[in-house]
């Protein structure tokens, strides 16, 4: 089956900055690559997500990058806000909607 | 407005107690998922399903049950429950991209 690796764990940024946050693959046939938003107390929501066949996708200040090679792919938030502050969490599934496999998340902080 | 809903969001039960989880989506998506979560943590998947009458087992489903006679319906039955059941649960359906959540059940086995 598929296993997805997150990484950091935890990552503290000061407001402005930039924050990645990388995840491998392990399977070559997952092609959907869905990333979500957890903050405190609350349900995870999907904030962007790329297929295999693009490399980058953006939307305003965040962008996520595929390399189907390597089999990892990037979550990226440019000029961080406090309220980016939350657990982020990346996924594989093999079509879109079926199985997701989660990464481990990643617990960002952004300090103001 | 389409959405997940589960109900309840909270519920405190004693040990050895048979509880059902409520989840019910009004986004007609065919797929829809159970996962357990300890806050901010991991999230692992019980159940799935892929359409009425089909489940499928995840890597936490012991000692649950779940069934999908409706398309929108999709609950969770704890057979006999264990303090170590004391967890978050979450809802989620999808369809043709990520797999949208509910606000979860925060269950507590004492």
């Amino acid at each position: 089956g598929e296993n997805v690796e997150q990484h950091p764990s935890t990552l503290s940024v000061q407001e402005g900055d930039s924050a990645v946050i990388k995840c491998t693959y392990s399977d070559s046939a997952s092609n959907y690559f869905p990333w979500y938003k957890q903050e405190l107390g609350k349900r995870p929501q999907l904030i962007i997500d790329i297929r295999s066949n693009v490399g980058e996708k953006k939307d305003q200040r965040i962008a996520v990058t595929l390399n189907k090679t390597a089999k990892h792919f990037s979550l990226h938030i440019t000029e961080t806000q406090p309220e980016d502050s939350a657990v982020y969490f990346c996924a594989a599934s093999r079509n879109t909607g079926n199985q997701f496999y989660f990464g481990t998340g990643t617990s960002l902080t952004v300090i103001p | 407005e389409a959405d997940i809903y589960q109900t309840p969001r909270y519920l405190v039960i004693g040990t050895g107690k048979k509880i059902t989880l409520e989840c019910s989506q009004t986004m007609g998506h065919d797929k829809m998922y159970w996962y357990q979560q300890d806050p901010g943590m991991e999230l692992h998947l019980i159940h799935y399903s892929y359409g009425v009458n089909s489940t499928e087992k995840g890597d936490l489903s012991s000692e649950s049950t779940v069934s999908r006679i409706r398309t929108e319906h999709f609950p969770l039955t704890l057979e006999s429950a264990r303090p170590s059941h004391t967890s978050q649960y979450l809802c989620a359906s999808s369809a043709y991209s990520g797999a949208f959540f509910g606000q979860g059940t925060r269950l507590t086995v004492v």
